[in-house]
């Protein structure tokens, strides 16, 4: 099942204009973590953020976590063509056991005009 | 070195035939997930291997499904007596640590099944 909600499903924004997508979670996180896929094939991992961490920074993206809300953001930066993909959101939780298996949002669809 | 591999990269099947999917994680990565991704979803979890221990099988979705993960290295995803329902992308992935860190996605597999 899934863990939680990302917000919006779809965005769509101009080259160089700032993209934020939202992502809510449910349960507990060790912690969690922003991929992107394109064209609904394998997954590249963007950023993880633990949960005594509340803002990570890599190149052009932000990343912040609010445990008391059970909410992150994810921030992409002037945005380029090249950045169009699907973002989701992945926790990481106490309670999956040992296989520590990632539990993922249902995504968002960003498209980056040119 | 290579990333993680899978085979086939599309597979179309009719409706009660067996299938077997392949993925080859990176080399000396002892953690290997199965996920499936149906269209326009997130992604699943379905089964978790960590070196030679016993496999985490709570995400299979019934018992028509199994894996196993041969010399640690190698694995296959096996359907049997496939439904349409079982129409999805399978992503495998890897990783040199269960849990604390990024997991690393093949290019998955594109199951039809007619």
């Amino acid at each position: 099942s899934q863990q939680g909600e990302e917000d919006p499903q779809a965005l769509s924004i101009q080259e160089g204009e700032n993209a934020t997508m939202n992502c809510s979670y449910k349960t507990s996180i060790n912690n969690l973590q922003w991929y992107r896929q394109n064209s609904g094939r394998g997954l590249v991992h963007l950023i993880l953020i633990r949960s005594n961490e509340r803002e990570k920074h890599s190149g052009r993206l932000r990343v912040t976590l609010d445990t008391s809300k059970k909410s992150s953001s994810l921030l992409i930066t002037a945005s380029r063509a090249a950045d169009t993909a699907s973002y989701f959101c992945a926790t990481v939780s106490p309670s999956s056991g040992s296989a520590r298996q990632l539990t993922f949002g249902s995504g968002t669809q960003l498209t980056v005009l040119p | 070195g290579a990333g993680v591999s899978q085979s086939p990269s599309n597979k179309v099947t009719e409706k009660g035939k067996d299938v077997e999917l392949r993925c080859d994680p990176i080399s000396g990565h002892t953690a290997l997930y199965w996920y499936r991704q149906s269209l326009g979803q997130g992604l699943e979890f379905l089964i978790y291997f960590q070196g030679n221990s016993a496999p985490d099988k709570s995400g299979l979705p019934s018992d028509r499904f199994s894996a196993e993960r041969t010399g640690g290295s190698v694995s296959t995803l096996t359907i049997q007596r496939t439904q349409q329902e079982d129409s999805a992308v399978y992503l495998c992935a890897s990783s040199s640590l269960a849990g604390g860190t990024e997991q690393y996605f093949g290019p998955g597999t594109r199951l039809t099944v007619t």
